[in-house]
């Protein structure tokens, strides 16, 4: 599976708008990206994926650059329960779920 | 949320010791999954089953034996417990074939084990 990389930790203020960015430049073409996350003590929580289309769903969105080298999780507006740390992963469906690599992610910290 | 149950939640042991966790689920998945999560590791797989009786090895697999006689349970052994590890452990869940696999993995709440 290609490799993600994702910036340790980042904050971002109550009610705005969190942008979570994630590389993945050796991406192959049948990997879809993922993102989970998991607050604190809790186990993680699946968020969406994609392919190379931008999806959207009642949690988040999720902006797939053209090339998919990169992607960026998307938070509306955020709450202070979205403080967790959150995973970027990619991995190709037809491996199975065994395949996916949960690396340490990025702490997100809502604040207030 | 989906429902799985890991058994115990919490428990201290000694070296040495056998400890056995177990997952239940009441979601009729094929796919169930062991994890361990570690600071600075993030979750690594243990040990995977994609049915009954039929079970494989995920990136840390060493000391660790598991069991899957039923559907609904996956149960987790340490024959011999050290203090490497002292872990959180996760249980996930899984649906795929026949349906296609969506890649969505559904956790329980976690074991915490404690090897003195």
């Amino acid at each position: 599976d290609a490799k993600t990389t994702q910036p340790t930790s980042m904050d971002c203020a109550e009610g705005r708008a969190a942008n979570l960015p994630c590389n993945h430049s050796t991406i192959s073409g049948n990997e879809y990206v993922y993102w989970y996350r998991q607050i604190h003590s809790q186990g993680p929580q699946y968020i969406i994926h994609g392919l190379k289309n931008n999806e959207t769903n009642e949690m988040a969105s999720l902006i797939i650059t053209e090339d998919r080298k990169s992607s960026t999780l998307i938070l509306p507006h955020a709450t202070l329960r979205d403080t967790a740390v959150y995973y970027c992963i990619v991995s190709d469906l037809n491996f199975g779920n065994e395949k996916l690599t949960f690396g340490t992610g990025t702490r997100l910290t809502i604040i207030p | 949320d989906a429902g799985i149950t890991q058994s115990p939640r919490h428990k201290v042991t000694e070296t040495g010791t056998p400890v056995t966790l177990r997952c239940h689920q009441t979601e009729n998945h094929r796919y169930m999954y062991w994890y361990r999560q570690d600071p600075g590791h993030g979750l690594r797989l243990i040990h995977y089953s994609y049915g009954v009786k039929d079970t494989d090895k995920g990136e840390v697999s060493d000391g660790y034996s598991v069991s899957r006689s039923k559907t609904e349970d996956f149960l987790l052994t340490l024959e011999s417990a050290t203090s490497s590890q002292t872990s959180v452990y996760f249980c996930a869940i899984s649906e795929s074939y026949p349906r296609p696999n969506t890649g969505e993995l559904f956790f329980g709440e976690g074991s915490r084990l404690t090897v003195l």
